[in-house]
């Protein structure tokens, strides 16, 4: 399986600071029919996951434009522009281009 | 917009058989674009792919290593609605459980139901 790695863990952040959450695969998630499926989820406290971002960096419906994904092959990024307090929640990054989709562990983000 | 609702027993006993099923509202179980999924969370497992089923002219399964030989993912089209059994479960396979819809990423999910294993 590939296994996906997030950092940091723990992100303390100020209400109005960018953010910025790093995901590392343990091999390349480009899926042979050449997409990258990579997704980012945000599990406020309480809630199921919600899709944020798929596709490294589309945005999923109804989304903050807040909210960007960026990178290619095994290194990857969600960035928040400017934190609000509705932002408060775990985020985890996803790969779905192998059989066995596989999570990061997720970065508990709160304000500081 | 589509919506999952999950229903089925809190606790099960060891060695027992888990049993979940989530209702699609908005979509379709036979749908040729979309799968279900099933996927749970626990402290010490995380987030956890278990497996899938999705129709392209005929129905199709995928499951986890991890749990396969023990997880059966059945569709049901008269309600449409997907199932979950997971058999010989032990205090390991105690997480919250979730519904999913998607392949190419999981964009709905259902609320999750925390299944306790224990006697």
């Amino acid at each position: 399986d590939i296994v996906m790695t997030q950092t940091p863990l723990s992100l303390p952040v100020t209400l109005g600071q960018p953010a910025s959450i790093s995901c590392r695969s343990s091999q390349s998630v480009v899926h042979s029919d050449g997409n990258t499926y990579l997704s980012w989820l945000q599990q406020r406290p309480g809630q199921p996951p919600r899709l944020l971002i798929y596709l490294i960096s589309k945005r999923f419906s109804g989304v903050s434009d807040r909210f960007s994904g960026s990178g290619a092959g095994t290194d990857f990024t969600l960035k928040i522009s400017r934190v609000e307090p509705e932002d408060v929640g775990v985020y985890y990054c996803m790969q779905t281009s192998q059989f066995s989709r596989t999570f990061g562990q997720g970065t508990k983000l709160e304000i500081k | 917009q589509v919506q999952l609702q999950l229903s089925g027993p809190r606790l099960v006993k060891p060695s027992q058989t888990l049993s979940l099923t989530c209702a699609i509202s908005g979509d379709s179980v036979s749908s040729d674009t979309s799968a279900w999924n099933w996927i749970r969370q626990s402290p010490s497992r995380g987030l956890e792919w278990l497996g899938r089923t999705y129709y392209r002219s005929k129905w199709f399964n995928d499951y986890a290593v991890s749990v396969k030989g023990r997880i059966t993912v059945n569709p049901d089209t008269s309600k449409n609605q997907f199932s979950l059994q997971l058999n010989s479960v032990t205090p390991e396979d105690t997480a919250v459980y979730y519904c999913a819809r998607g392949g190419a990423t999981f964009d709905y999910w259902g609320h999750g139901s925390l299944v306790t294993v224990s006697s």
